[in-house]
């Protein structure tokens, strides 16, 4: 089975500091990880992914994660936060041999001014 | 993304009746997914469909149809809406081949339908 978790319901953070969102996931075979993120009524849009490779992978918006699999985590990472990065943030993750996609649950991103 | 279009983008129902949630793409994507989401529960797959007349149920899909006749469209039906059916519903398409491994696995979301059963 695949599954993913986020532990943080909401992460607040002040412009211009870094921001780390947390995603820890469970595979059985080798993970391929996924980040996308939500604007207000709006449909999820995808950020970066994981596939193979270099553990720090580099996406949209200035966004980056980090594949760490003795953790077992694939945090999301911003070295300084703007206020329109405000926005509700998914972690995914798809095992060897399965067809689709496992989200989490969404983080709350608040970026004050 | 223009692309991937849902209809209607909300819609007020009562228990007992049948609705159906339109979804099309205009990529030719193979791939075709139906989620909901609520809150506590984030995304949770319904059905999902590799290709034309092939179908496959997620982790939630009871109480829901879908069907996938042509490429580009792929209806889900709520046989017979009950509260607990109360959710926005994202349609999703891919043009990865999942079972083949590695591929580009983006998935492009439309913009959702909020569907509120009374």
């Amino acid at each position: 089975a695949q599954s993913v978790a986020q532990p943080e319901d909401q992460v607040n953070v002040a412009e211009g500091n870094p921001l780390t969102v947390k995603c820890t996931y469970s595979v059985s075979g080798n993970p391929y990880l996924f980040w996308y993120v939500q604007y207000p009524n709006r449909g999820l849009q995808f950020l970066l992914k994981y596939i193979t490779g270099d553990n720090l992978v580099k996406g949209s918006y200035g966004f980056e994660a980090e594949f760490n699999k003795s953790q077992t985590s694939f945090h999301l990472k911003k070295p300084s936060a703007l206020v329109s990065d405000s926005a509700l943030y998914f972690c995914a993750v798809r095992d060897t041999g399965y067809s689709t996609l496992t989200f989490g649950k969404g983080t709350m991103l608040l970026v004050s001014p | 993304d223009a692309g991937i279009t849902q209809s209607p983008r909300y819609k007020i129902t009562e228990t007992g009746r049948q609705v159906t949630l339109m979804c099309h793409q205009t990529w030719s994507h193979s791939y075709m997914f139906w989620y909901r989401q609520d809150l506590g529960h984030g995304l949770r797959l319904i059905y999902y469909s590799a290709a034309a007349d092939i179908t496959d149920k997620g982790e939630v899909p009871d109480g829901y149809v879908v069907s996938r006749s042509k490429t580009e469209n792929f209806p889900l039906t709520l046989e017979s809406a009950t509260r607990s059916q109360t959710s926005v519903y994202f349609c999703a398409s891919s043009e990865s081949r999942f079972g083949r491994g590695q591929g580009n696995e983006k998935l492009f979301f439309g913009s959702g339908t909020q569907l509120s059963v009374l």
